[in-house]
């Protein structure tokens, strides 16, 4: 049972436009969001987060929006550049309601950026 | 700094062998996990370990999995009688946070089970 979905694997993007990955979620408990990229044979690095109290955080081109009573994310790159391309994961978690609060993830989308 | 480092990059094994994954987390971050990536699927957690905390290892998949962290620091995941299901990218993080916020990776290990 996926708490976390990333219904698109893939998803493809003409450089400079607008890249936009969503991100699903069933636990209404999740009170925070987090985004990780992904290159091949490296780790996850850390891009970007918003906590439920929010419904937008933004750091450069990169977006995240929250839609709660969705419960539904995404994150926005604009504009989208060749090296952008890679595996985003979304990730959530719960701090309350006895839960152990550890991140869930989603199974990625690969997004390519082509010249 | 430095970042999260994991040891060896690349083991194969055969069926039934013992294998030992090694994590060196961020110097001063109290938060380590584990997690492992099959094939096309997304990260699974398996353990966590928080200061001198008692382990969460409610993710281990089975008692064959087991991991500890010694003096705080590094952290060793062992398993035993490796199965070919076994096969997959081993990633450590560390954090400075409680559970549940920013984690920085390592670059994982990738096992291959023959």
């Amino acid at each position: 049972d996926q708490q976390v979905k990333q219904n698109s694997p893939s998803l493809s993007v003409q450089e400079g436009r607008i890249s936009i990955l969503n991100c699903d979620y069933t636990n209404s408990m999740f009170d925070y969001f987090l985004w990780y990229k992904k290159y091949p044979a490296e780790g996850p690095t850390f891009l970007i987060s918003i906590s439920s109290i929010k419904d937008k955080n933004e750091d450069g081109r990169f977006t995240v929006f929250l839609n709660k009573s969705a419960k539904h994310l995404s994150l926005h790159i604009v504009p989208s550049q060749p090296g952008d391309s890679a595996v985003y994961f979304c990730a959530a978690s719960a701090h309350y309601g006895g839960s152990q609060g550890n991140l869930i993830f989603g199974k990625g989308t690969k997004l390519s950026v082509k010249p | 700094g430095a970042g999260v480092s994991q040891s060896p990059s690349n083991k194969v094994t055969e069926k039934g062998k013992d294998v030992e994954l090694r994590c060196d987390p961020i110097s001063g971050h109290t938060a380590l996990y584990w997690y492992r990536q099959s094939l096309g699927q997304g990260l699974e957690f398996l353990i966590y370990f928080q200061g001198n905390s008692a382990p969460d290892k409610s993710g281990l998949p089975s008692d064959r999995f087991s991991a500890e962290r010694t003096g705080g620091s590094v952290s060793t995941l062992t398993i035993q009688r490796t199965q070919q299901e076994d096969s997959a990218v081993y990633l450590c993080a560390s954090s400075p946070y409680r559970t549940g916020y920013e984690q920085y990776f390592g670059p994982g290990t990738r096992l291959t089970v023959t």
